[in-house]
């Protein structure tokens, strides 16, 4: 069946360092790929998404390109910030029939140190 | 606008005892989710409503495990009777509706631990 890898953590980095966290998918058709964000003591919060391949999710100065022929979606940023700190999970969406229900990753802790 | 909504925030109970949870969706979402979050693990689904119908449920124990949304607005999950391995977070989640792009809104989640 359809799965999401995302690198595992925690991601320790220090304020204004450059941000990777690597996430790989495998689905049988084309899902649409997420990004969520669930900082402490919230509940999950969609941060970015894209529907097709190359298409670029971005928001809050993270970004995400849906790679097809690397089956990739890979989270960057530029300059993280203490505020950022908080569990990233990687997510598709399969769709069959009207579920559109979400597949997530194991989640990424990043920490990020002033 | 107000968020998804999720009662209790925390509970403990004994093995073999049963527990309900309550989630509200966001106004005039027809779309409800719950989700099991074990802990170092994703969410998974458990069961997906559009209205007052079931979409998928292929996830979920049915033996132990019970969902409803008579009203197609607010919705309970219960379990009986509780087996360590339910301890989790439950999430709800609510769309507008169940279409491939609709983005899901999650509430706060319920804590579970059970002894």
């Amino acid at each position: 069946g359809d799965s999401v890898t995302q690198m595992e953590g925690p991601v320790t980095l220090s304020e204004e360092a450059f941000l990777t966290i690597n996430c790989t998918y495998t689905a049988t058709g084309y899902p649409s790929l997420f990004w969520y964000v669930q900082y402490p003591g919230e509940g999950l919060q969609l941060l970015l998404k894209a529907t097709k391949a190359d298409d670029k999710g971005s928001n809050k100065g993270f970004e995400a390109t849906y790679r097809k022929e690397t089956t990739s979606f890979h989270l960057e940023k530029g300059s993280v910030q203490v505020s950022d700190s908080a569990v990233y999970f990687c997510a598709l969406s399969e769709y069959g029939g009207a579920t559109n229900k979400l597949i997530f990753g194991t989640g990424t802790l990043l920490a990020v140190q002033p | 606008e107000a968020g998804v909504a999720q009662s209790p925030r925390y509970k403990i109970i004994e093995k073999r005892q049963s527990v309900a949870f309550w989630c509200n969706p966001i106004s005039g979402h027809a779309t409800l989710y719950w989700y099991q979050q074990i802990l170092g693990q994703g969410p998974k689904l458990l069961i997906q409503f559009q209205n007052n119908g079931v979409v998928d449920d292929s996830q979920l124990p049915k033996d132990r495990f019970s969902a409803e949304r008579l009203k197609g607005v607010d919705s309970t999950l219960k379990i009986q009777p509780a087996k360590l391995e339910d301890s989790a977070v439950y999430l709800c989640a609510s769309s507008p509706s169940g279409s491939l792009y609709n983005e899901q809104f999650f509430g706060p989640g319920t804590r579970l631990t059970v002894l």
